[in-house]
């Protein structure tokens, strides 16, 4: 079985600070790797993916993302933040195989302050 | 546009009633999902199905059903039997196995 462990429930900083959203994982398979992203009362819209190759993941509105095998991470960062950026995150995985659904933390909200 | 569309965005119900939930989608995939989320607790899986009229239990399928006889659809029903039945409901679509799922804007269930 698979599982997702997102280690802060809420997140707080302030407008241009640089912030990083930790999330580990457990499989006993290779994975697939994914960060959404939630506004209030709204679906989840992808941020990134990582499938395979570079360890380092590229994603919308300035997000980044490193896979870390050993160390069975894959933690969200931006640089700068801006206030449009608070919102509820959610760290998922999936085997990619036969069980191909997607497992999700429980979500990490992050709140820009001005 | 393609996507996914999820309705009634708000519903009420008393308890004890049974109650569907709408998931329809343009975008020819094969995989749809249902997650159920509440504060806190992330999204859990309640029914996925890969093709029509195939579909298989997630993690918390107690008091809910599914059909999917088409592939563009696949509502979702909210029976009597689902003890705390009030929550926000995801429906969401992949093309193949393991890839990104697309996600509709949610239905939020409130029984009273």
């Amino acid at each position: 079985a698979q599982s997702v462990t997102q280690l802060d429930s809420q997140v707080p900083v302030f407008e241009e600070a640089p912030v990083e959203l930790r999330c580990n994982y457990s499989s006993s398979v290779s994975v697939y790797l994914f960060w959404y992203v939630q506004y209030p009362n709204q679906g989840l819209q992808l941020l990134l993916k990582y499938l395979s190759g570079s360890t380092l993941v590229k994603g919308i509105n300035g997000f980044e993302a490193e896979f870390n095998k050993s160390q069975t991470s894959f933690h969200l960062r931006k640089p700068s933040v801006h206030i449009s950026d608070t919102a509820e995150y959610f760290c998922a995985v999936s085997d990619g195989g036969s069980n191909y659904k997607l497992t999700f933390g429980k979500g990490t909200l992050l709140t820009v302050n001005p | 546009d393609g996507g996914i569309t999820q309705s009634p965005k708000y519903l009420f119900r008393k308890e004890g009633q049974n109650v569907t939930l709408s998931c329809e989608q343009n975008l020819n995939h094969d995989a749809m999902y249902w997650y159920r989320q509440d504060p806190g607790q992330g999204l859990r899986l309640i029914y996925y199905s890969q093709i029509v009229n195939d579909f298989q239990k997630g993690d918390i399928a107690e008091g809910y059903s599914v059909s999917r006889e088409k592939k563009e659809s696949f509502p979702l029903t909210v029976t009597s039997a689902q003890k705390n039945p009030t929550a926000f409901y995801l429906c969401a679509s992949s093309i193949v196995r393991g890839t990104e799922a697309f996600f509709g804007q949610g239905t939020r269930l409130t029984v009273v």
